[in-house]
């Protein structure tokens, strides 16, 4: 079972360039989650999705975009990168019985 | 809408002492509660929760937290540290098991000194 996998782990991109973070489970779970964690900062929810074909902003949506076309996929687009958006990204799933995530090991984005 | 509050966003301690994380929360429902623990270049990983039932709560390595509803706390403790444990711990709360939204507070990270 690999549970939630992204990818790319690292990933360097000039200002203005646009990049898609792909994130996948094979837990068959509906709840999906993405968040970006700062130093100090803790994790904040960007987008989220209750199932196939339904996503919804969280508390930082501004500069990504998110669909989901399956269960099994939910990834994350930055359409044009800026300093703002380094970070170190998170994908989460959310197990159905008791409200417990399971996140990927994260993606580690720098705009420089 | 709720909140988590961890009160030290950095904690040193010797190893083999004793060690306690703080996290207070604020809802105004029935909550659950985590405590997820991130590694170094690693993702969070769940370390214990708090459904229901017991107020005490045990990992398999050694660290409990008890659910103290009255001060709407959720505190982590061991009573030993190692090496190992060193890492981010974060508290985070959830409105129950239909709910969408995990919060977390902003972390706490434990450095235990040889």
């Amino acid at each position: 079972n690999a549970g939630v996998t992204q990818t790319p782990k690292f990933r360097i991109l000039k200002i203005g360039q646009s990049m898609t973070l792909q994130c996948t489970q094979d837990m068959n779970h509906n709840y999906m989650y993405w968040y970006r964690q700062d130093p100090g900062m803790g994790l904040k929810l960007i987008y989220y999705s209750v199932g196939a074909g339904i996503t919804d902003k969280g508390e930082v949506p501004n500069g990504y975009n998110v669909s989901r076309s399956t269960t099994e996929d939910f990834p994350l687009r930055l359409e044009l990168a800026a300093p703002s958006q380094t970070s170190v990204y998170f994908c989460a799933t959310k197990g159905p019985f008791t409200g417990e995530l399971f996140f990927g090991e994260g993606s580690r984005l720098t705009v420089l | 809408a709720q909140s988590v509050t961890q009160l030290d966003s950095q904690v040193p301690v010797f190893e083999e002492a004793p060690v306690e994380l703080r996290c207070n929360y604020s809802s105004s429902v029935s909550v659950y509660l985590f405590w997820y623990v991130q590694y170094p270049n690693q993702g969070l990983q769940l370390l214990l929760k708090y459904l229901s039932g017991s107020t005490l709560v045990e990992s398999i390595n050694g660290f409990e937290a008890e659910f103290n509803k009255s001060q709407t706390s959720f505190h982590l403790r061991k009573p030993s540290v190692h090496i190992s444990d060193t890492a981010e711990y974060f508290c985070a709360v959830s409105e129950g098991a239909g709910s969408y939204q995990l919060t977390f507070g902003k972390g706490t990270k434990l450095s235990v000194i040889p």
